[in-house]
């Protein structure tokens, strides 16, 4: 059973330089979320998708956007990457807003 | 908005003994209380959650308590193995927020052998 799958699990990139970070979810949940994990901080949530065709911001939406494809996938852009947006990105699902969230393992995201 | 502060952040125990994980909140209509435990390199992943109508739920070794009226939570492991070493975050949602999780700093705890 995949769940939410990331891709990529690595990336470095340039100051400057845009990348769309990819996640899919393959247990028909309504619900996708996207997160930051920096060290000491717990998750924040950047960006959240309640249904298919709906995004709202989360608590740290500066610097990003996001796409809900269809039902299954969700994507994370960074349109023009900044130092501070270096830390470990999580996609997560759940069924609804209060229900169990099902997590991604993560894309390690360096900006020099 | 909702603050969910968590302590200790590091906990070191011996295998057998127990753990105990509390978790404050600030926001008096949180109705649901999520536990995940991160190994590295890998997500979190859920181990346990308890909504507000409920004071305490069991699942073998782990437990979690529910005081809401001082607005805390408590995650409790039992004869510690060295496999429960991770990282322990506790989280919490309300309508209020439109039921968008807000996550305690974490515990590293460390079941020595």
């Amino acid at each position: 059973n995949a769940g939410v799958t990331q891709t990529p699990k690595f990336q470095v990139l340039k100051t400057g330089q845009s990348m769309t970070l990819q996640c899919a979810q393959d247990m028909n949940h309504n619900s996708m979320y996207w997160y930051r994990q920096d060290p000491g901080m717990g998750l924040r949530l950047i960006y959240y998708s309640a249904s298919e065709g709906t995004t709202d911001k989360g608590e740290v939406p500066n610097g990003y956007n996001v796409s809900r494809l269809n039902k299954r996938e969700f994507s994370l852009r960074l349109e023009s990457a900044a130092p501070s947006q270096t830390s470990v990105y999580f996609c997560a699902s759940s069924d609804v807003r209060d229900q169990p969230q099902h997590f991604g393992d993560g894309t390690r995201l360096s900006i020099l | 908005g909702e603050n969910v502060e968590q302590h200790p952040s590091t906990l070191s125990v011996q295998e057998g003994d127990s753990a105990v994980i509390k978790c404050t909140y600030s926001d008096s209509a949180s109705n649901y209380f999520p536990w995940y435990k991160q190994e590295l390199g890998k997500g979190p992943q859920l181990i346990i959650d308890i909504r507000s109508n409920v004071g305490e739920k069991k699942d073998q070794r782990i437990a979690v308590t529910l005081n809401k009226t001082a607005k805390h939570f408590s995650l409790h492991i039992t004869e510690t193995q060295p496999e429960d070493s991770a990282v322990y975050f506790c989280a919490a949602s309300s309508h209020n927020a439109g039921n968008m999780l807000t996550f305690g700093g974490g515990t590293r705890l460390m079941v020595k052998p």
